[in-house]
């Protein structure tokens, strides 16, 4: 149980386009997602909660005009990372939550590489 | 501001000889100490959740333990299966998300 899905695995594109990545959580309902950026060789970065139904919350010094985050289902939340540039490559990697004990456990997606050129 | 500080960053065991992973942390109002194994190019595997000083949790080879100021992964006779990068992280209070240690990369020679 507790397995998240994301899409797509890999993304290249050209700098100035969007790009829209995909979390699911396949066997659970989770009415909060997370969003994580993880450069080579660093640690997971926070950049947003995504709450069900509601405004997702964005870390300090995330742009929430760049990274748009909607969390339309108890299933679903996506991040569009609108006119990406290169400076917006990297492994980005979504995480839902289980309340089913105590405060809850985040179950993480595989993660979506984005390559922007 | 909350820290978490992995020690060491990297580690290359013999298969059977044991060790430990150091989580030194220092957050306002702890909910929640987790323990993650990441494989290279994938998501971080959830391994254990520790939420008081004191308590241990173990499953396999590995057991975690807490303190007020530190967590311990112990391994024990690992395994070549065993190496990937383990990631503490903890809950802030009052928030749900995760703040994560850089890791330790943990190599298992058979």
């Amino acid at each position: 149980g507790a397995v998240v899905s994301q899409h797509p695995s890999w993304v290249i594109c050209k700098s100035g386009t969007s790009v829209k990545i995909e979390c699911r959580s396949l066997d659970f309902q989770a009415t909060t997602m997370f969003w994580y950026r993880q450069f080579p060789k660093q640690s997971l970065m926070l950049m947003a909660t995504s709450n069900e139904g509601s405004k997702a919350t964005y870390e300090q010094g995330v742009e929430k005009d760049k990274f748009l985050i909607n969390h339309a289902s108890l299933t679903l939340s996506t991040l569009t990372v609108t006119s990406a540039h290169p400076e917006d490559s990297s492994f980005y990697i979504c995480s839902a939550l289980t309340r089913t004990s105590g405060i809850g456990t985040q179950y993480f997606g595989p993660g979506t590489r984005l390559l922007v050129l | 501001e909350d820290q978490v500080t992995q020690s060491p960053e990297a580690l290359r065991l013999q298969e059977g000889e044991s060790s430990s992973l150091n989580c030194s942390y220092t957050v306002s109002g702890l909910r929640g100490l987790f323990w993650y194994r990441q494989d290279p190019g994938k998501g971080p595997e959830f391994l254990f959740t520790l939420y008081s000083a004191g308590e241990e949790k173990e499953k396999e080879r590995l057991k975690a333990t807490l303190t007020k100021k530190e967590s311990f992964l112990h391994i024990t006779a690992p395994k070549p299966e065993d190496s990937a990068t383990y990631l503490c992280a903890v809950r802030r209070g009052g928030a749900d998300g995760l703040t994560f240690g850089k890791g330790t990369h943990l190599i298992i020679q058979p």
